[in-house]
């Protein structure tokens, strides 16, 4: 079975500087995907970045990027010039790449907060 | 609609009733996914629904949870006689196509926030 672990119950970053938010990842299969989801105090998980295993390019999404380390299971979160409206619990999650149910199984999630 | 839409946004029930969870996928959406959201934790998987069949009810905690999706669309959770370790957020999420299509993603409701008295 897979697992997913976020290590960091809360992190805290200042208005506009960089802040990285960790997770790691136990898989036997050598296919799948990762994604980051942020879950604002409305709940619902917004899709912030998505990582294919087969890719070695990390993927990019305006101030959203990741540090993708197959070899170490790593799939690291960098937020970019943080905004106020960043302040949300992120999940990691991993899906397999193929199988009738492509379910996701996320970590615990990390708080941030974004201060001025 | 433009989201998936679930109801009620909130339900208080009292120790033993039964209660049901509705969520209204995507138009169109093939894929339907239940997770479970205890206070503090990430969501855990329930049940999958392809149209009308369900394909996946590995996350059921118990035989008290039962969900159903008869004509493919509309998609409900119903549980019996629950317990207050049932209070959770329910979170529904859709997705276009068949479950192996990883690359689509899911797109998730408000979820439904459940307290047990």
């Amino acid at each position: 079975a897979q697992t997913v672990t976020q290590s960091q119950p809360e992190m805290s970053v200042q208005e506009a500087e960089t802040v990285t938010l960790s997770c790691t990842y136990d898989t036997s299969e050598s296919d799948y995907y990762l994604f980051w989801y942020k879950q604002p105090p409305s709940r619902q998980m917004i899709l912030v970045i998505r990582q294919e295993a087969y890719k070695q390019q990390n993927a990019t999404e305006n101030r959203f990027s990741v540090n993708f380390q197959k070899a170490a299971k790593s799939f690291s979160l960098k937020i970019s010039d943080s905004q106020l409206g960043d302040a949300a619990m992120y999940f990691c999650a991993y899906r397999r790449y193929t199988g009738t149910a492509s379910k996701l199984t996320f970590g615990t999630g990390t708080r941030l907060q974004v201060t001025l | 609609g433009a989201g998936v839409s679930q109801s009620p946004r909130y339900k208080v029930a009292k120790r033993g009733q039964d209660v049901a969870l509705r969520c209204d996928p995507i138009s169109g959406h093939v894929s339907l996914f239940w997770y479970q959201q205890a206070l503090g934790q990430g969501p855990e998987f329930l049940t999958y629904f392809q149209n009308e069949a369900q394909l996946d009810k590995s996350g059921l905690p118990s035989d008290r949870f039962f969900a159903e999706r008869p004509e493919g669309s509309v998609s409900t959770l119903k549980i019996q006689r629950t317990q207050q370790e049932d209070s959770a957020v329910y979170l529904c999420a859709s997705s276009r196509g068949k479950g192996s299509g990883g690359n689509q993603p899911q797109h998730f409701g408000d979820g439904t926030r459940l307290s047990i008295l």
